[in-house]
This record gives structure tokens, sequence and C-alpha cells, in this order.
């Protein structure tokens, strides 16, 4: 069985520009749950998406917003890029509210 | 929210000694507690988990403990070898709801042959 899939792997964009991450969760994990991990430091919450609900969003400004689709896939959308925004963008799907499932995910620089 | 603390922040052994990793949580109704093994270039994988009527668990080599009074948990990884290299990282759920994590700051563990 597949694992959780992100794409891009690797995105370089500049300063001010948006992106859109992607994500599709092990068949069957109707929640999935975004994080951002900053080189050294672990992963930090940023979303949860249970049935195309919002389940719970972390400390994050209101540039980054996400979706989930009925078939479970989601996206992260972060508009007017930062430096900061640079990261590994890590996708996480779970059948329950435990045992999370990470993608390898996205890594993102912001020139 | 939860507040998670892990120590060391790097940990150096030779091959088949013992591995500690402990990590501190702040909110008493957290229930849930995974350790994760983040290998370069890949997301964290589960590799044990303990929920909070259970003291201990083993897997091979590896095993949870909990103290849920002193609000801690530790990962132990015996007779280690060159693959166990990685970052490890704790983790407590929000709410009791691991999909709403907060994780440590991760220990790089460093296997000597």
């Amino acid at each position: 069985d597949a694992g959780v899939t992100q794409s891009p792997t690797h995105l370089i964009k500049t300063r001010g520009q948006h992106v859109t991450l992607r994500c599709s969760p092990i068949s069957g994990h109707k929640s999935v749950s975004w994080y951002q991990q900053v080189l050294g430091q672990g992963p930090q919450f940023i979303f949860q998406y249970y049935e195309k609900e919002e389940r719970g969003r972390g400390n994050f400004p209101d540039r980054f917003s996400a979706r989930q689709f009925p078939n479970y896939s989601s996206e992260l959308n972060v508009n007017a890029l930062l430096l900061g925004d640079s990261a590994l963008y890590l996708c996480a799907s779970s059948l329950v509210s435990e045992k999370l499932f990470f993608g390898s995910g996205t890594q993102l620089s912001v020139l | 929210g939860e507040n998670v603390e892990q120590h060391p922040s790097t940990l150096s052994v030779q091959e088949g000694d013992s591995a500690v990793i402990k990590c501190t949580y702040s909110d008493s109704a957290s229930n849930y507690f995974p350790w994760y093994k983040q290998e370069l270039g890949k997301g964290p994988q589960l590799i044990i988990d303990i929920r909070s009527n259970v003291g201990e668990k083993k897997d091979q080599r590896i095993a949870v403990t909990l103290n849920k009074t002193a609000k801690h948990f530790s990962l132990h990884i015996t007779e280690t070898q060159p693959e166990d290299s990685a970052v490890y990282f704790c983790a407590a759920p929000y709410n009791t709801n691991a999909g709403k994590s907060t994780f440590g700051d991760g220990t790089t563990l460093t296997v000597k042959p």
C-alpha cells in the first residue's frame, strides 16, 4: 500500500510569491495534518483537517491556509512568502486520533 | 497548549551500548506518547508509542517508559547498531488528538561502529 505522498519534493520561490503544497493520505485515512519543520527543530503543527473540516490550527499567520478534498487529499497554501517560511513542510495522515504517518515532505526554499 | 522538552539534544554511543532519551510534558491530560525516528531526507516515522494506562512498552530493542506523576517519558534503545543513527523526536498531543501534536526539538543519535 502506498504511504503518504507529497508533491512537489522541492520548491524554490522568491519573497512575496504564493505556493501550493499537496498531500495524499494513506488510503482509508480521513485525517490530514500539516507541520512545518525548520532545520534543527521538531515539526510544528499548522493545521488538521478531518472529513474536510478544519479541526485545529496552530500559531501561524493568516497567510497560511489549507483545505481537504472529498477524496481526503489536502492542499496547504502560503501567500506572500517570507524568507522565514523556508522549511520542510510535512503532511501526516491518521486513521484515528493516534498513530501519525508522515510523508517525506516538501522542502521549500524562499529566496 | 502542550509544552514538550527533550534531552539530550545530541547523543553519541558505541555500537552495542544502550541509549536513553527523555521528554517532559506539561499537560496532565495528555494520554498518548509517541516516539518518531527521522532519517535524512525523510519524514518522521513512528517507532513506538505508549498510552497513559501503561507504564512500559517494549518492541524488540526499543522500549518506552512513562511516569505520569512526574510527567515524563523516555525512549530506551538497547544493543545499538549503526542503523539506529538518526534524529529521534518525542511528541504529545493537544487535547488527546495526536493529529495536533507538540514535538520536542529532537535528539541526534550517533552510533559509532
